[in-house]
């Protein structure tokens, strides 16, 4: 029952250095996603993929790279990190559309990373 | 983009029940309503979805108007262990995209003893 896993859950990264988050969904969906949560606010979407292969960009995707190699990952990369990425990080994944009304399209997510720039 | 207005907070006692509304006025034919509940330091967990009139699972009641230009949120007799923050989210599930996907600042519940 792993669902989704985010790792690292902890990271403290000095401005300019490079890094990578790794999400990891045992659920078989085509959907990942990757929303980062600064305090007092709601979640914003940075990328997303809708499968193998595939990715986009959401909301604030400035100053991150994704990719899904495979089905089942989805990784962030910060290439230089910037005291505004100090944030927590969620990664999400969901079945493909409805499905004839089986799926409710529901995201499923992890336990956030935190990643503090100093 | 499917836009939301949520209340940024309420307060209740245990006990009671909680309506909270969210505001959709550009909802499109095909979307749906999605709530989720955060707690702090965990991701959003999703509660309930509907696409119009009621719908009622074992946590919520979600009463959604003819116009589908709101909807309401129902908890019955919270509890101190719904304080949380809720978000409302409308878009339509069967699309690819970001267009149901926005969360939004929801509406911090405190459920007072």
């Amino acid at each position: 029952n792993a669902g989704v896993t985010q790792t690292p859950k902890f990271r403290v990264l000095k401005t300019g250095q490079s890094m990578t988050l790794l999400c990891a969904q045992d659920m078989n969906h085509e959907y990942m996603y990757w929303y980062r949560q600064d305090p007092g606010m709601g979640l914003r979407l940075i990328h997303y993929s809708v499968g193998e292969g595939t990715t986009a960009k959401g909301e604030v995707p400035d100053g991150y790279n994704v990719s899904r190699l495979k089905k089942q990952n989805f990784l962030l990369g910060l290439e230089s990190a910037a005291p505004s990425q100090t944030s927590v990080y969620f990664c999400a994944s969901s079945p493909a559309g409805l499905a004839g009304g089986i799926n409710t399209g529901e995201l499923f997510f992890g336990e956030g990373s935190r990643l503090t720039v100093l | 983009l499917a836009k939301t207005t949520q209340p940024i907070s309420m307060d209740s006692y245990e006990g009671q029940e909680v309506n909270i509304t969210c505001s959709h006025n550009n909802i499109a034919t095909n979307d749906y309503i999605t709530w989720y509940q955060q707690f702090p330091s965990q991701g959003p967990r999703f509660i309930i979805q509907g696409y119009k009139t009621k719908v009622t699972n074992e946590v919520a009641s979600l009463f959604i108007p003819a116009d589908r230009k709101s909807s309401t949120l129902s908890l019955p007799r919270v509890s101190l262990s719904d304080t949380a923050v809720y978000y409302c989210l409308v878009g339509d599930p069967d699309q690819t995209g970001a267009n149901n996907l926005f969360f939004g600042t929801g509406t911090r519940l405190t459920v007072i003893p």
